[in-house]
């Protein structure tokens, strides 16, 4: 079930403009993973992050595993279109995988 | 490399009956992880299989079961089927090694609903 806090809960932003979430936990994380999935199908990796501190490009995305690991944030810069979807963390400890309740993430033209 | 497959992509059944959906994982991937999606309570973990046994497992009634074969190929039944058991259905692959940092990868999901 769901054990990671993640914020917002939506946004709506104009093209162009950057976007920040983040997810917290009160456990530790050994693995944190963002995904992001569209209407009727499944999440979509976009990246994964390995190590406290760990900072992580993936084109316009960038994000961070908290030195606490207990948090991780998602960066998008330059927001187009297509980056509409509904964005999950994931923390992964073990055999247990928690994901967050997702961030909706809406653009304007 | 061909990713997750998961069949069918859609299924609507009626209070009552049984269902079984299928997932091929990416090849190589050695462990399959089944979840549930719904609006209401997100991703829920449903079971883990590596090397055709279950290795965890989440907090679902009997109702659901599942199966791993020999070529990583795994599917999921679910009898007795109940209104609330409409949701998306996912299954996610993984290389099956090290549990702490296995990074899954998720397939398109079976969209089940139970009239």
């Amino acid at each position: 079930g769901q054990q990671l806090n993640q914020s917002p809960q939506s946004m709506f932003i104009q093209e162009g403009e950057d976007v920040s979430m983040n997810c917290t936990s009160s456990s530790i994380f050994n693995t944190w993973l963002w995904y992001k999935q569209d209407p009727g199908e499944g999440p979509v990796l976009l990246i994964a992050l390995y190590k406290a501190g760990e900072l992580t490009s993936n084109g316009r995305l960038t994000a961070q595993f908290g030195i606490t690991r207990k948090d991780s944030f998602l960066n998008i810069s330059a927001s187009i279109p297509s980056d509409v979807g509904i964005y999950f963390c994931a923390g992964l400890r073990n055999n247990d995988m928690r994901f967050g309740a997702g961030t909706r993430l809406t653009v304007k033209p | 490399k061909a990713g997750v497959t998961q069949t069918p992509r859609y299924l609507i059944k009626t209070r009552g009956q049984q269902v079984t959906l299928s997932c091929s994982p990416i090849s190589g991937h050695r462990s399959v992880s089944w979840y549930q999606q719904t609006p209401g309570q997100g991703l829920q973990f449903l079971f883990e299989y590596f090397s055709e046994t279950q290795r965890n497992k989440g907090n679902f009634p009997g109702r659901f079961s599942g199966r791993q074969f020999s070529n990583s190929r795994s599917e999921m039944n679910v009898s007795t089927l109940e209104l609330g058991d409409s949701a998306l259905y996912l299954c996610a692959s993984s290389p099956g090694g090290r549990a702490s940092t296995d990074t899954q990868y998720f397939g398109p999901g079976t969209r089940l609903t139970v009239l």
